[in-house]
């Protein structure tokens, strides 16, 4: 079975150009999430979807960070514009409904982003 | 508010042998789910072990296990007869149940297997 799919594996740019991160998550998955990594921070929760219904975006840190799921099999992270502290990598999760509760999270292999 | 913190930034363990990560938590839920996820140099984040809180068995997963102490919100992990393999971040996490399926990350702790 395909795992979550993300792309592009990594993304070099300029500052204030516009990044769009892509994931496709495993079939049948009602929970998408994004996260971004750091060494000063660890793992940080952005947003998460329901049925691709934004859940909870309260980890999204500026207006310049935005996120989409137009179907169930498809979502978009988007910066604009970026700065060389989003320089970072982003990983795309998704979970199975349940019982919900504690599925487990299948992780793509993250986009390394690079802003210069 | 949920935390996770693991208290060790990096461990060494020789290869063969057994090492413990550690991990605390702190939830007001009642119920709730603990994982742990290791990250090799490749960058995956792929899971080793779930435990379940209202479960006293302690979950196993080959040669990974945990000792799960609820009342001391403790939840560690062992890996015996390490293998080089091993070597990767491992990062503790804990999900509560109540209509959030949210995940909530320890910093990590760099495992080094040495031959």
């Amino acid at each position: 079975d395909a795992g979550v799919i993300q792309s592009p594996r990594h993304e070099v740019t300029e500052m204030g150009q516009e990044v769009t991160l892509r994931c496709k998550p495993i079939s049948g998955h009602d929970y998408l999430f994004w996260y971004r990594q750091t060494m000063m921070r660890g793992l940080e929760l952005l947003i998460y979807f329901n049925n691709n219904v934004p859940i909870d975006d309260s980890g999204m840190p500026e207006d310049r960070f935005s996120a989409k799921m137009p179907n169930a099999s498809f979502s978009t992270l988007k910066i604009q514009p970026s700065e060389p502290r989003d320089s970072a990598v982003y990983f795309c999760a998704s979970s199975p409904s349940v019982g919900v509760v504690g599925q487990p999270q299948h992780f793509g292999d993250g986009t390394r982003l690079s802003i210069l | 508010a949920q935390t996770v913190t693991q208290s060790q930034p990096e461990m060494s363990v020789q290869e063969a042998e057994t090492v413990t990560l550690s991990c605390t938590y702190d939830t007001s839920e009642s119920n709730y789910y603990l994982f742990w996820y290791k990250q090799p140099p490749s960058r995956q984040m792929i899971l080793v072990i779930r435990q379940e809180a209202y479960k006293q068995q302690n979950a196993t997963e080959n040669r990974f296990s945990v000792n799960f102490q609820k009342a001391a919100k403790s939840f560690s992990l062992k890996i015996s007869d390490s293998q080089l393999g091993d070597t990767a971040m491992y990062f503790c996490a804990s999900e509560t149940q109540g209509g959030s399926e949210k995940l909530v990350f320890g910093k990590g702790t760099k495992l080094t297997v040495n031959p």
